[in-house]
This record gives C-alpha cells, sequence and structure tokens, in this order.
C-alpha cells in the first residue's frame, strides 16, 4: 500500500496570511491531485502534476511536485476566508494498483 | 449533467439493520468507486468498479456489498450495521481509478 501523510492536520490562520500544506510519501506516484473539500459537499479537484519538479499556479495557489514524485506541497498566498475547506493530497500508483492513495488530509481555517 | 448523485443525504440506523446506499452518474464513466471518511483519516476506499458487472474489493470492504449491473448505478449495501459504520459515504466515477474523481455530496450515516 503507498501511504500518502499531509502535514500539518489542522492550520487556522488570519486573513491575508501565506501558508504551505505539504503531501509526502515513501513510494513514488506517477501523478499527484489535489482536491478541496467543503463542509457538506464531496471533493472536487483543484489541480493535478504529472512531471517530477513541475509547478502549476492557479490563482493565489501554488502546487508543487517533487523531483522525485514523493511527495508535494501546495502554498496559499495571502489567504481567504474563501480558502477555508479541507485539502487533500492523492496520489496514482507507478505501479500495477489502478486505484489513488489519498492522504489524511489538511483542514484549513481562514479567520477575516 | 447532475454529475454524481447520492441518496440519502442523511440516514439513522439501528445496529443490526441493514441498507443500500444509491449512487448514479450521468457521465457514462466506466470506473465507479464508494469512499468512507472519517475524522483524520482521508477517504478509505470501500469497493470499486471497472465497468458493468465487475467488481472489486478496496482497503476496507468488511460490512459492505456491491454490485454493478448498469454502467450508471453504483449501490453500496450494509448487510448488518455496526456503529462501527458510522462514517460520511463517498460515491465517486472517473474516466479510471487514477484520473479525476468526480465525487457525489455524501451520505452521513448514524449507526446506534
Amino acid at each position: 500500500t503507498q501511504l500518502l501523510e499531509q502535514s500539518p492536520q489542522f492550520l487556522s490562520i488570519q486573513e491575508g496570511e501565506n501558508l504551505t500544506v505539504y503531501c509526502n510519501s515513501s513510494s513514488v506516484f506517477s501523478s499527484l491531485q489535489w482536491y478541496r473539500q467543503e463542509p457538506g459537499e464531496g471533493p472536487v479537484l483543484l489541480v493535478t502534476v504529472v512531471t517530477g519538479g513541475e509547478v502549476k499556479k492557479l490563482k493565489r495557489l501554488t502546487f508543487q511536485f517533487g523531483d522525485a514524485r514523493k511527495d508535494s506541497s501546495l502554498h496559499i498566498t495571502a489567504a481567504q476566508p474563501g480558502d477555508t475547506g479541507l485539502y487533500l493530497c492523492a496520489g496514482a500508483p507507478s505501479g500495477s494498483a489502478r486505484q489513488l492513495t489519498f492522504g489524511s488530509g489538511t483542514q484549513l481555517t481562514v479567520l477575516p | 449533467n447532475a454529475g454524481v448523485t447520492q441518496t440519502p443525504k442523511f440516514q439513522v440506523l439501528k445496529t443490526g439493520q441493514s441498507m443500500t446506499l444509491q449512487c448514479a452518474q450521468d457521465m457514462n464513466h466506466e470506473y465507479m468507486s464508494w469512499y468512507r471518511q472519517d475524522p483524520g483519516m482521508g477517504l478509505r476506499l470501500i469497493h470499486y468498479s471497472v465497468g458493468a458487472g465487475i467488481t472489486d474489493q478496496g482497503e476496507v470492504p468488511n460490512g459492505y456489498n456491491v454490485s454493478r449491473s448498469t454502467t450508471e448505478d453504483f449501490p453500496l449495501r450494509l448487510l448488518s450495521a455496526a456503529p462501527s459504520q458510522t462514517s460520511v459515504y463517498f460515491c465517486a466515477s472517473s474516466l479510471t481509478g487514477y484520473n479525476e474523481q468526480f465525487f457525489g455530496p455524501g451520505t452521513r450515516l448514524t449507526v446506534l
């Protein structure tokens, strides 16, 4: 089983601050996805990173895939209350497994 | 398109009762899956299907059954509910097991 560890588990910050969320594994993934989940709803895909070292930007969100494709980070600049939610990373296997492995999530609260 | 729909939204069961959680998708996806989400544990795969007539076990299959008679529908059956099955259940569909997953809104189940 390929495990993904996310840190921190909880993060509470003031509006306007910057933050970084980490997703780490000892296994190599062919790609990695980031989802955001709002209360009472299912997760929604934010981005997929595929190439080692790849950086993708989505407005104030910056996603990076590690060079060895074992880890990823999500950086939010000038966080807003609308960024509040559960952030989940999910790794696509590089071997014969056919399902995503989800991390345990980071619960972000941005206070106004 | 409705995407992925789940019913019911909320359910309370007594220990030993059985029930079926319904899931349907209108995106013609071959891959469908069921997850449970518990605090601090992310999403854990219960069962999945790669197409009509084909199902397989995920990480936590005990106490649950599934069937896939059509591409659109993927019901999850709880055979004899236990308090340990209190959770939020998400159905998802996708082109494959490691592409973007489209999640339903979830079913919050409480077993007393």
